[in-house]
């Protein structure tokens, strides 16, 4: 049971490339979310899906699209990477339901735009 | 929307002594608080969580203890050891959507 796994871990772009971080869950959670943490900041909510074919917009979401074809899979593309979008990814997935439940989380992904 | 705040940044503690991590929130409807807890170079890993229906919850040397008339919530990790050093984050909640503290880097001197 692999959990929540995201690709690549580490990753080096260009200012105006574009790029898209992977992540696929295999626990048939119908939530998954995308983080980044940046220091003294915590943990801020870029994107979030209920389930396939839904999604939608967190706390910081310019810069950033998803999608969710799959329950699996739940992929954050970056449309032209800026230098303020350096950061430290992390998607996370739990189970959709009316009480809460815990969200596990990807390792992250380490993004460096220059 | 929701705002958590944590306290404090950061804590340096001896081998065996207790940590004390405080949060507050500010939405009423916030209705889950979990914590977790991040080792270097991985992801967030949770802890412990309690409910809003709960004012008290223990998991062997970490419990939690929540305040819903004042909107805090608090972190008690008793017998603290060196591989409790990590950086904490509270979290408040409701429909799955988290918002974080800014996190507490604990250190625990042997």
């Amino acid at each position: 049971n692999a959990g929540v796994t995201q690709t690549p871990k580490f990753q080096v772009l260009k200012t105006g490339q574009s790029m898209t971080l992977q992540c696929a869950q295999d626990m048939n959670h119908e939530y998954m979310s995308w983080y980044r943490q940046d220091p003294g900041m915590g943990l801020r909510l870029i994107h979030y899906s209920v389930g396939a074919g839904i999604t939608d917009q967190g706390e910081v979401p310019n810069g950033y699209n998803v999608s969710r074809s799959t329950t699996e899979d739940f992929p954050l593309r970056l449309l032209s990477a800026a230098p303020s979008q350096t950061s430290v990814y992390f998607c996370a997935s739990s189970y959709e339901g009316q009480m809460n439940t815990e969200a596990f989380f990807g390792q992250g992904t380490r993004l460096t735009v220059v | 929307g929701e705002n958590v705040e944590q306290h404090p940044s950061t804590l340096s503690v001896q081998e065996g002594d207790s940590a004390v991590i405080k949060c507050t929130y500010s939405d009423s409807a916030s209705n889950y608080f979990p914590w977790y807890k991040q080792e270097l170079g991985k992801g967030p890993q949770l802890i412990i969580d309690i409910r809003s229906n709960v004012g008290e919850k223990k998991d062997q040397r970490i419990a939690v203890t929540l305040n819903k008339t004042a909107k805090h919530f608090s972190l008690h990790i008793t017998e603290t050891q060196p591989e409790d050093s990590a950086v904490y984050f509270c979290a408040a909640s409701r429909f799955q959507k988290l918002v974080f503290g800014t996190g507490t880097r604990l250190l625990v001197s042997p």
